[in-house]
């Protein structure tokens, strides 16, 4: 069975704070994506990888950064945090060449207090 | 900019009934289109694919259709379930998706 998993379900963080978000794909994917979903927005494209140590801003950039070491992981960093990035973070996967579905992650259900 | 519409008002049905959600956009010409399923607290699970060449695309109960005259895709649930409750997601693009705010679909027993 296909997974995405990510590194946590609940996390609490303080404003200011430094945060790492991990995800871990077991089906050898290329492209890996971070959304934040919150009410009446819907899913909005954060980042998102096509390849190891590549990486192309999605539409809300801004407060975040990524990397990708391993083609497996790819990590999200909130590098300063802001009660405003309090939301709900999922990962996704596909692949690249073609068109495919995305399979997510559980989600990640931040708060920034 | 693109934008996708789909109903923000919950749809409520009995069940055995067709449940109909609808996707609509404006400035964009997709090729593809998709339609996710996503439990509360849960990541979202893909269900069809359609091409803008393809009209109609069945998967056991599920049926999508997609006019690009129209810019407007029907997702169908036939003989809906209890089970089928949860909230429905269109998605456009190619690599990069789309996704629409979706739609919370309810099913009485």
């Amino acid at each position: 069975d296909v997974k995405v998993t990510q590194s946590s379900r609940y996390l609490v963080k303080r404003t200011g704070e430094k945060v790492f978000l991990e995800c871990v794909q077991d089906m050898d994917h290329e492209n890996m994506f971070w959304y934040r979903q919150d009410p009446g927005l819907g899913l909005r494209l954060i980042y998102f990888s096509y390849d190891v140590k590549m990486k192309e801003k999605g539409d809300i950039p801004e407060g975040y950064s990524v990397s990708r070491e391993k083609k497996e992981r790819f990590s999200l960093i909130l590098e300063s945090a802001s009660t405003n990035q309090t939301s709900m973070y999922l990962c996704a996967s596909s692949k690249l060449q073609g068109i495919y579905e995305q399979y997510f992650g559980p989600g990640t259900r931040l708060t920034v207090t | 900019s693109q934008k996708i519409e789909q109903n923000s008002e919950a749809l409520n049905i009995q069940e055995g009934k067709t449940a109909t959600l609808t996707c609509n956009y404006t400035n964009y010409s997709p090729a593809y289109l998709q339609w996710y399923r996503q439990d509360p607290g849960r990541g979202p699970v893909f269900l069809l694919l359609i091409r803008e060449n393809e009209k109609e695309k069945r998967k056991e109960r599920l049926k999508v259709t997609f006019d690009t005259t129209l810019k407007q895709s029907l997702f169908h649930i036939t003989a809906s379930q209890p089970a089928d409750s949860a909230t429905y997601l269109c998605a456009l693009g190619f690599q990069k998706l789309v996704f629409g705010t979706g739609t919370r679909l309810l099913v009485s027993p």
